[in-house]
Parts: C-alpha cells; structure tokens; sequence
C-alpha cells in the first residue's frame, strides 16, 4: 500500500467551529507532513512530526493544532479558523524525516471557511 | 524562500517530448534536485531527483548542466495527463530543516492534442 489517504475531501466550517482533518498512511513512514496551499499558489509547509513528535513547526498560528496519536496517523485540529485559512490541506509521508526521502502526498482536504 | 527559478507557463503537442527548465544559480554541492508535479486538485507527485549525473526513470529524465546551476526535466512522449503544474525544488540532503520541500511557483505545462 503505496497510498497516503485524507478525511474529509471537502469541509466547510463556521469560524467558531472545531473540527479536525484525518491523514494515514501505512507504509511503515516515519515522518509526517501538514502543508497548506491557498488556491493558485504552491504548497508551503506548516509541520513535520518525525517518529511521532513534532520536529518543525513553520510559525504556524495556535488555531491549527497537529496531533500524532500513532506512526500511522496524523491530525491536524482547527479552531476559530479565519475565512482566509480557506485553502487545500495536504498531508505527505517519507519514511524518515526529510533527509533523501521523496514525499508521498495525500489527495488532500479542500476547507472553506465562512 | 525557493531556490529556484521556472517559466510560468509552456505548452507542448501531445506524443512530443516536452523539455521544462529549471534555473538554481545559487546550488550548493549538498544540494540535490528534485521534481514534483501536481495535477489539477490532487496532491504533488514526486517524478524524480538527481544530484548532479543525468537519471532516468519510467516517468522522465533529468539532465542537469555541469556546473549544476541549471537543470532540464524531460518528458519524452508528453501525453494529455502530463498536464500539470511542474515543481523543481532543491533540496539539501541533510536533515532537519534544511531538506524541507520548498514549492517555487512552478511550470504550468498544457499538452494539447
């Protein structure tokens, strides 16, 4: 199973909402990867959690909240998000963290935010 | 920011080899060169890396200049679904940070019929 999978596809959500997006993957990776890429630009890179803790975080607002509960699975929790966090979600694996590893992306999460 | 510079935008006939230039003046020698593609609304998709010898693989070719400051991706026989936008991306082979995926804007190619 070469295949990083993401719940929901589409989300809509309210600015007082919580809510969460889900990605998993089980080709025995160890490190996992949040980007976010707002529409008509290029991904940018929000975490990484490598052998379950976080590792980098790119100076991303408290409102996003990441969570690794196993190797397998990876969270990304959203509270009071603002209409401008309106964007596609990506989740991406490697077996280990960023050294000579190619990434291996999900389908992503489309959210809106009103 | 990203280390690399790409057209906005080509186009190329479908069944003909499309050939998409990557400029990365500023690479150090722990620096490799990677290409992704993102076809529309899905997830990017590695195609393949090097670091400073030509490689081949069962998607695309990469030939990368001698002194390592330009490189060229080549799709040999461009088909419809190669429509997508094209990422090159340096990227150090050490860890950490430093080998953090860095998305420039990237080259739109449209293979038309």
């Amino acid at each position: 199973d070469t295949e990083v999978t993401q719940t929901p596809k589409h989300l809509v959500m309210g600015m007082t909402n919580k809510k969460s997006l889900k990605c998993e993957q089980h080709m025995g990776h160890r490190a996992m990867y949040w980007y976010k890429q707002k529409a008509k630009k290029p991904p940018e890179l929000m975490f990484v959690y490598s052998y379950e803790k976080l590792s980098i975080n790119e100076s991303v607002p408290s409102r996003f909240s990441p969570e690794c509960p196993n190797s397998s699975l990876l969270n990304l929790h959203l509270h009071a998000l603002q209409p401008e966090d309106s964007a596609l979600y990506l989740c991406a694996s490697s077996p280990f963290i960023n050294f000579y590893n190619e990434q291996f992306f999900g389908p992503g999460t489309r959210l809106t935010v009103l | 920011d990203a280390k690399t510079t790409q057209p906005t935008s080509m186009d190329c006939a479908e069944g003909r080899a499309a050939n998409l230039p990557c400029n990365h003046s500023t690479i150090s020698g722990n620096e490799y060169v990677y290409w992704y593609r993102q076809i529309h609304s899905q997830g990017p998709q590695y195609i393949i890396h090097g670091l400073k010898n030509n490689e081949t693989n069962e998607m695309a070719s990469l030939i990368i200049t001698e002194d390592r400051k330009s490189s060229t991706l080549i799709l040999p026989h461009a088909t419809l679904r190669d429509t997508a936008v094209y990422y090159c991306i340096v990227r150090s082979y050490y860890g950490g940070s430093q080998g953090n995926l860095i998305f420039g804007k990237g080259t739109k190619l449209s293979v038309k019929p």
